[in-house]
């Protein structure tokens, strides 16, 4: 079964880093995954996909400060230089035949 | 620029029908398999369905599988996603989404990232 599992929160000064974590259950830690960022009262953004290897790719416009790693099982979103505007729900998503699974999501506070 | 536009919410009563729809906009509306996300309040994002606007070859989240119905009209460039007999449980946020990533040689495929998103449209369902 594809199981995407995320702390449910995550908080972080203002201009500090960030790193969130998520978790595909056993067996799975081949898996790509991307991440969504979920501001309030606007549809998800997509921010870029991250494979197994670590290697990333970015969406359109996603600024720098936001970088994606892997190890094994576990899939990160590092944002670095934290903005007001960051203060949103993260997910992670990812699929195969027949299936798209979210994670739970992390909602980021910015301090 | 690459846009997916939502129709505005809606308030229903119980056992009423609804359609809402997703107007795709700056990219091949036919070639990129449209899928549809529902946020219930306070919950996070699960997968409905996708649909290849192409031929209309649609797949279903065995969770929503008979609850609702996905379609889509090439000549609009619009996705549907419709119920005949709503619920109070379907009060939620639908977002519609595609994926363009991976695409080769104008095929694209239903299991991948969705890398485009509309704004949503909130239902709510209440007598």
């Amino acid at each position: 079964q594809l199981v995407l599992t995320q702390s449910p929160s995550a908080s972080a000064s203002l201009g500090a880093s960030v790193k969130l974590t998520c978790t595909l259950s056993s067996g799975q830690s081949s898996y790509a995954i991307a991440w969504h960022q979920h501001q309030a009262e606007k549809g998800p953004r997509y921010l870029m996909k991250v494979n197994s290897d670590g290697s990333h790719i970015k969406g359109d416009g996603i600024p720098d400060r936001f970088s994606g790693s892997s190890s094994g099982a576990e899939r990160y979103l590092t944002i670095s230089s934290l903005q007001s505007e960051d203060e949103a729900d993260y997910y992670c998503q990812t699929w195969a035949t027949g299936i798209q699974v979210f994670g739970g999501g992390t909602k980021l506070t910015v301090l | 620029e690459v846009q997916l536009v939502q129709s505005g919410a809606e308030v229903k009563k119980p056992g009423e029908s609804l359609k809402i729809s997703c107007k795709g906009s700056g990219y091949s509306f036919t070639t990129h398999w449209l899928a549809w996300v529902r946020q219930m309040p306070g919950k996070g994002l699960e997968w409905m369905g996708i649909i290849y606007p192409g031929d209309s070859d649609t797949r279903y989240s065995p969770s929503f599988e008979g609850q609702v119905t996905i379609s889509a009209d090439k000549s609009l460039t619009t996705g549907y996603l419709q119920w005949s007999s709503l619920e109070a449980s379907d009060t939620a946020t639908y977002y519609c989404a595609i994926s363009r990533i991976d695409c080769s040689g104008g095929t694209c495929y239903p299991w991948r990232p969705f890398d485009v998103w509309g704004q949503g449209t909130m239902v709510t369902v209440s007598s």
